[in-house]
């Protein structure tokens, strides 16, 4: 089956600093990669949806400058969170849609001190 | 009326006991319906999914899917405690445009 790889698993970082998190499909291209948050005990929360080769389309309420995305390649998207502050800490998670079904990645927990 | 509701939960049942887990839609144009478990700061792992009207049944797992009445199952036999999780449903319509419903959180009891 489809197989999405994200990494890192946990990042700790200071305030101020910059983090980046990569998206990969293993085992298929990924036209299109979805960027969801989620808060403890609360559902995912879409961020952004990338695309390959174009600019990602960000979800109402959500920074561009602050959250950058990137889909340089059919199989990487990469999720930056720039100056990164405390209130920016939470649960990553991408995704991939593969023959209409999505995969999702392990996840990526931002502790930002 | 949002587009996806499920049951909120949380729910909480004897070990063996069978777990029916429920969401509506109210948008026809979903063709393709999802379950997915996730477990506490994990990535939701796809458990069933379908594009039918129907059962599909994968071991102790059955999906049930009624697009008339748009209205969709997820039946666990034989519960575990491992089955203990949060449980999401999906529907997507063209590939691109996916909802979710919120999640209700299963606990399994020994």
């Amino acid at each position: 089956g489809a197989v999405v790889s994200q990494h890192p698993s946990w990042v700790i970082c200071k305030s101020g600093t910059s983090v980046k998190i990569e998206c990969r499909s293993l085992d298929f291209q990924a036209t299109t990669m979805f960027w969801y948050r989620q808060f403890p005990k609360q559902s995912l929360m879409l961020m952004a949806t990338s695309n390959e080769g174009s600019k990602a389309t960000y979800e109402q309420g959500v920074e561009k400058d602050k959250f950058l995305i990137n889909h340089a390649s059919l199989t990487l998207s990469t999720l930056t969170v720039t100056s990164a502050h405390p209130e920016d800490s939470s649960f990553y998670i991408c995704s991939a849609s593969a023959l209409n079904v999505l995969t999702f990645g392990a996840g990526s927990r931002l502790t930002v001190l | 009326q949002k587009e996806v509701e499920q049951d909120p939960g949380p729910l909480s049942v004897p070990e063996g006991a069978i777990v029916s887990l429920n969401c509506t839609y109210s948008n026809s144009a979903f063709q393709y319906f999802m379950w997915y478990r996730q477990y506490s700061r994990k990535g939701p792992e796809l458990l069933m999914y379908t594009y039918s009207s129907g059962n599909k049944e994968d071991g102790r797992f059955t999906a049930q899917v009624d697009k008339s009445s748009k209205y969709i199952s997820l039946f666990i036999r034989d519960s575990q405690p491992s089955d203990s999780a949060t449980y999401l449903c999906a529907l997507g319509q063209d590939g691109q445009n996916f909802v979710f419903g919120p999640g209700t959180r299963l606990s399994v009891l020994p």
